[in-house]
């Protein structure tokens, strides 16, 4: 059964640090993999995706890689603000099923 | 296109009332998922749909819970009887294709909160 981690659970940091966020699947085989933003009582917004013959995106101040012989995928968010303040998931496809499986979550908390 | 839209927003209920949760997603798309969401176990999938045909619904916890699409516009997710423990927030989300070939990018509804008193 596929599981997901990511770590940190929670972060916070003063505004205009750059963060790695990270995600790890027990079952490496990943075939896409998005990251998602939440905010507190929300829905989920798409961040990134990472299609099967991609190795990384970038949108903006944000940059996401996925290593598939690990199973593990970074988040990068450069120069951080407030408004960055959110949990944000990663989910991914596992090569055989139709699936996204979610991450537990990163809590970020940008400081002013 | 208004993305996933979902219905009711919020619900609260007794104890052994049926629930049903409603789901419109996004036109052309043709898979639609239906996920819950706790503070003690995150975001769990419960089953999808592959053009309107229930694929996996090995995440449905009982058989309380059932979950249907009578065409490419609509989903319901009913819970009959309810109970305390049914306390989350309901996420319908829908993408083009099932799978992991191409842009399969999932989009995800505001939410149904749903308090079982």
């Amino acid at each position: 059964k596929q599981e997901v981690t990511q770590i940190p659970a929670a972060l916070s940091v003063p505004e205009g640090e750059n963060l790695v966020l990270n995600c790890s699947f027990t079952d490496s085989a990943i075939y896409n993999l998005q990251w998602f933003r939440q905010d507190p009582g929300k829905g989920l917004t798409s961040l990134l995706l990472i299609q099967s013959s991609q190795r990384e995106q970038t949108s903006g101040r944000l940059n996401a890689s996925l290593d598939k012989s690990s199973g593990r995928s970074t988040l990068y968010i450069a120069a951080s603000q407030p408004g960055d303040s959110a949990t944000y998931l990663c989910a991914g496809i596992t090569s055989g099923t139709y699936k996204y499986i979610f991450g537990t979550g990163t809590r970020l908390k940008v400081l002013a | 296109d208004a993305g996933v839209i979902q219905s009711p927003r919020h619900e609260v209920t007794e104890m052994g009332q049926e629930v049903t949760l409603r789901c419109k997603p996004i036109s052309g798309h043709n898979s639609l998922f239906w996920y819950r969401q706790t503070m003690m176990r995150g975001l769990e999938l419960l089953i999808y749909f592959n053009n309107n045909v229930p694929i996996d619904d090995s995440g449905m916890p009982e058989d309380r819970f059932s979950a249907k699409m009578p065409n490419a516009s609509f989903s319901t997710l009913k819970i009959q009887p309810s109970e305390p423990r049914d306390s989350a927030v309901y996420f319908c989300a829908s993408s083009p294709a099932v799978g992991g070939s191409g842009a399969n990018v999932l989009t995800f509804g505001a939410g149904s909160r749903l308090t079982v008193l």
